[in-house]
């Protein structure tokens, strides 16, 4: 176990509609990271935020959005889904930023149908 | 631009065998991290290693161990005397300086038949 969670472990969903992706960090961590993987892109890096504030971003849709709370969780929302964006969701906590290990949650499996 | 490669798509062994999975790396920076991910069957990415640019020093933790040659820009690992449990798709990811943003080699999944 990571200590990273997400939820929900599951979602499908039809396309055009819209969905949010929990994820809580590890105790501690101020850094939550977003990736994406799929059978023909593999494992991308979508999105970082650190302490609440976006720090890098990636090839991520401009359909997606993502923030981070106070608490530090943060919630990835993904809109106008395409067939395209099923793919399994990671969310990964450091406790700073570069050359910290990433540790990743479960993950969300994501199915637009 | 960052780029990782596993050219090893699929690797089979028999129980006990030794398997080597390579990563081949680009990068403009001096300063970086590299990284080996496990994903077993189950789905999630497990945190095996990281080694930043300035130490080249060979590491073993148990049946693993790793090669880091930044004169061939290459981070190979090894599993010696293999077993079921270590069939995954293992990944080899690379994070430059001005961020941490991983970037993920394609994954090469080995299984190991008993």
């Amino acid at each position: 176990d990571s200590g990273v969670t997400q939820t929900p472990k599951h979602l499908i969903t039809a396309t055009g509609q819209r969905v949010t992706l929990r994820c809580s960090p590890r105790s501690g961590d101020l850094s939550v990271y977003w990736y994406q993987q799929s059978l023909d892109q593999g494992l991308q890096f979508l999105i970082q935020y650190y302490n609440g504030e976006e720090r890098a971003k990636g090839n991520i849709l401009e359909r997606f959005s993502a923030q981070q709370f106070p608490d530090l969780h943060s919630e990835l929302n993904l809109s106008s889904l395409e067939l395209g964006d099923s793919a399994l969701y990671f969310c990964a906590s450091s406790p700073q930023g570069f050359g910290d290990e990433q540790y990743f949650g479960p993950g969300t499996r994501l199915t637009v149908t | 631009a960052q780029k990782v490669t596993q050219a090893q798509t699929e690797i089979s062994v028999v129980e006990k065998e030794d398997v080597t999975l390579d990563c081949v790396y680009e990068t403009r920076d001096t300063t970086y991290y590299l990284f080996w991910y496990k994903q077993p069957p189950s789905g999630e990415l497990v945190f095996l290693i990281r080694r930043n640019s300035f130490d080249e020093q060979n590491e073993i933790s148990g049946r693993y161990s790793w090669n880091f040659q930044k004169s061939t820009s290459s981070f190979n690992f090894t599993i010696t005397a293999s077993q079921v449990v270590d069939s995954a798709v293992y990944f080899c990811a690379l994070s430059e300086a001005g961020g941490n943003k991983l970037t993920f080699g394609g994954g090469t999944r080995v299984l190991v038949k008993p």
